[in-house]
């Protein structure tokens, strides 16, 4: 069965940085493009970001382009979304997604979701 | 980008309703669509991708039409498990972008 585990979130001053992590297993990490996904309470989907499956490729939202950094270790079969510069809109639930097709980082929709974990940007 | 505009955003249906819910591309997708369903604290779950299949252990009520800039997610005899949220999104290009979601209420 595919798991994915989301850890790192939490309550953050603005300007200050949070690292997520992202535990997979049940399946072939190593293969497949992983993304982070947001969702503000109440609020709809937003494309965070995205990285191939030997991360050569990467993508990034305009929104958190600069400010955050994903990446990966598949011999840990962990993925890794570094948030520096946090601000108040970037409060979210924070999912790491799986890609259905083994390869591709491109025209390939989200197949597995973690649970979420929620970053809180507050004074 | 590309700007995706799903509508109603909430949907009134008894239990036994046929159901659809429209997603526009504010430009051609081809059929690099996918619809996902979310349930209130939970992370959502995919129901059709490449426009109209669908994903395994997904029921047949559910399915999906359409390419280009249109596309249609149709529900056929709504059941009480169905009452949900459900959002398009295209992955034909970067940025993914989702629709704004529908919510499916019970009338």
């Amino acid at each position: 069965e595919v798991q994915l585990v989301e850890s790192g979130g939490g309550l953050v001053q603005p300007g200050r940085s949070l690292r997520l992590s992202c535990a997979a297993s049940g399946f072939a990490f190593h293969n497949y493009a992983i993304h982070w996904v947001r969702q503000a309470p109440g609020t709809g989907l937003e494309w965070v970001s995205g990285i191939s499956w030997n991360g050569d490729t990467i993508g990034y939202a305009d929104s958190v382009k600069g400010r955050f950094t994903i990446s990966r270790d598949n011999a840990k079969n962990s993925l890794y979304l570094q948030m520096n510069s946090l601000r108040a809109d970037d409060t979210a639930f924070y999912y790491c997604t799986k890609v259905g097709g083994a390869g591709s980082y491109f025209q390939n929709p989200f197949d597995s979701w973690g649970q979420g974990t929620l970053v809180s940007v507050s004074s | 980008d590309i700007q995706m505009t799903q509508s109603p955003s909430t949907l009134t249906a008894s239990v036994g309703d046929r159901v659809a819910i429209t997603c526009r591309a504010s430009q051609s997708t081809s059929s690099w669509l996918a619809w996902y369903q979310q349930k209130p604290g939970k992370a959502p779950k995919l129901l059709i991708y490449k426009a109209s299949s669908l994903q395994s252990g997904v029921p047949s009520r559910f399915s999906g039409s359409g390419s280009g800039t249109e596309f249609t997610l149709t529900i056929t005899s709504l059941q009480p498990d169905d009452f949900a949220t459900y959002y398009c999104q295209q992955y034909d290009s970067y940025p993914l972008t989702f629709g704004g979601g529908t919510k499916v209420e019970i009338k």
